[in-house]
């Protein structure tokens, strides 16, 4: 079975500072991708990284980074430099037959 | 490029009605799947439709049931509707559902209250 587990129900963080948002997973297929999503109030799920089972090197994109250590099946999301507008709520995801979800973490920047 | 739609944004419906939600798909993507988000929950997945035909389900009972178009949008029909059906449901499209590394491209939902 596959599955996602973010044990941070609720994260703080001071307005510029770096944020580690905690994502584990569970699958014994060799191919997977992993992905993390911004959800604000609104509703709409935001793409923010994409780590594939076989890339050799951590994703980056822009502030945002993947600490991914496949050994030890963890996915860690990375936010430097923290804004106001980041605060909202993440999900840590896998693909595999399907999409499957974590769920979540509320992240407050605090100013 | 038009990214994910869906119809109605908010509804409420009475139990034991029936209620269609609509998406239409990023142009070009094959592949839709619906996800059923409860409050405070991450996305629970429903089902998925690759070329009209389903092709994933998740464990939601038969009163949840789909179509897709030859167009790739898609509707999500509940049949039955229990206080329980509350919450955000979201659809989402992607090029195919055979590579892992493409993500899904989500709408911003339609929230269903059930009275």
């Amino acid at each position: 079975a596959q599955k996602i587990t973010q044990t941070q129900p609720g994260m703080f963080v001071q307005e510029k500072e770096a944020v580690t948002l905690d994502c584990t997973y569970d699958t014994s297929d060799p191919s997977y991708g992993l992905f993390w999503y911004k959800q604000p109030s609104s509703g709409e799920m935001i793409f923010l990284i994409y780590q594939g089972s076989y890339d050799q090197q951590n994703a980056t994109e822009g502030r945002y980074s993947l600490n991914f250590q496949k050994a030890r099946k963890s996915a860690n999301l990375v936010i430097s430099a923290s804004q106001l507008g980041d605060s909202a709520m993440y999900f840590c995801a896998m693909r595999g037959d399907q999409f499957y979800f974590g769920t979540g973490t509320s992240l407050t920047v605090i100013p | 490029e038009t990214g994910v739609t869906q119809s109605p944004t908010h509804l409420i419906k009475t139990r034991g009605q029936q209620v269609t939600l609509r998406c239409s798909s990023q142009s070009g993507h094959n592949t839709v799947s619906w996800y059923q988000q409860a409050l405070g929950q991450g996305p629970q997945f429903i089902f998925q439709y690759y070329r009209e035909e389903e092709n994933g389900r998740g464990n939601f009972p038969p009163r949840f049931s789909g179509l897709q178009f030859p167009n790739y949008s898609s509707e999500l029909n509940v049949n039955a509707l229990e206080l329980d059906d509350s919450a955000l449901y979201l659809c989402a499209s992607t090029p195919t559902w055979t590579a892992t590394q493409h993500g899904y491209t989500f709408g911003s939902g339609t929230r269903l209250t059930v009275v």
